[in-house]
């Protein structure tokens, strides 16, 4: 079965400090991977997409196939990116199966 | 650009009241979809619908019914309220020619 999931609840960096929210997922055939972000009172929007390989805001994620993972990695955080962050797999047609999400505080 | 609508952001329903969430889209995309955010669940699929007349359920469709007569609105209807049902929604359109989805604000429920 489609899985998604993100190890850690919540997650505290300090701010200039490097950020990996970590996604690990099972899917068989190939994945289309994705990270979406949530900030406070606001709807979810795309943060980045694995076959786009671009960098948004600063992060960046990879598609490991050996290992079945898409962590998202930012070398320095800003309080600006604390938020929820949800990583998410496309299923059948259009739909999405989301991980868990982990929510990243950026501290001072 | 409004892109995707959902009606009401907040509401409190009793046990067994019924109610329907609204969702509408401008973007002509041809498939909507339900899901319910809950806390450490992540966002889970409920209704889906792939086009105008056409529906299929999600990974957790109990309770909710969903139809699709337009291609810009897709409501969800909870027919007999649980508290079990208390949770955020949220309302989601694309299209094939698109890899992302756009959400809706999304719609706060309480069932008390």
């Amino acid at each position: 079965a489609q899985r998604v999931t993100q190890p850690e609840k919540l997650l505290s960096v300090f701010k200039g400090a490097p950020v990996e929210l970590k996604c690990n997922y099972s899917y068989s055939g190939s994945p289309e991977l994705f990270w979406y972000v949530q900030y406070s009172r606001q709807r979810l929007q795309l943060l980045l997409r694995h076959i786009s390989r671009e960098s948004i805001k600063g992060f960046t994620a990879d598609l490991n196939k050996g290992e079945t993972s898409f962590h998202l990695k930012k070398p320095f955080a800003q309080e600006e990116d604390s938020a929820m962050y949800y990583c998410a797999l496309k299923n059948y047609g259009q739909n999405f199966v989301f991980g868990p999400g982990t929510r990243l505080s950026v501290l001072p | 650009n409004a892109g995707v609508t959902q009606t009401p952001k907040f509401q409190v329903l009793k046990t067994g009241q019924s109610m329907t969430l609204q969702c509408a889209q401008d973007m002509n995309h041809e498939y909507m979809s339900w899901y319910r955010q809950d806390p450490g669940m992540g966002l889970r699929l409920i209704h889906y619908s792939v086009g105008a007349g056409i529906t299929d359920q999600g990974e957790v469709p109990n309770g909710y019914n969903v139809s699709r007569s337009t291609t810009e609105d897709f409501p969800l209807r909870l027919l007999s309220a649980a508290p079990s049902q208390t949770s955020v929604y949220f309302c989601a359109s694309t299209s094939q020619g698109l890899t992302e989805a756009f959400f809706g604000q999304g719609t706060r429920l309480t069932v008390v």
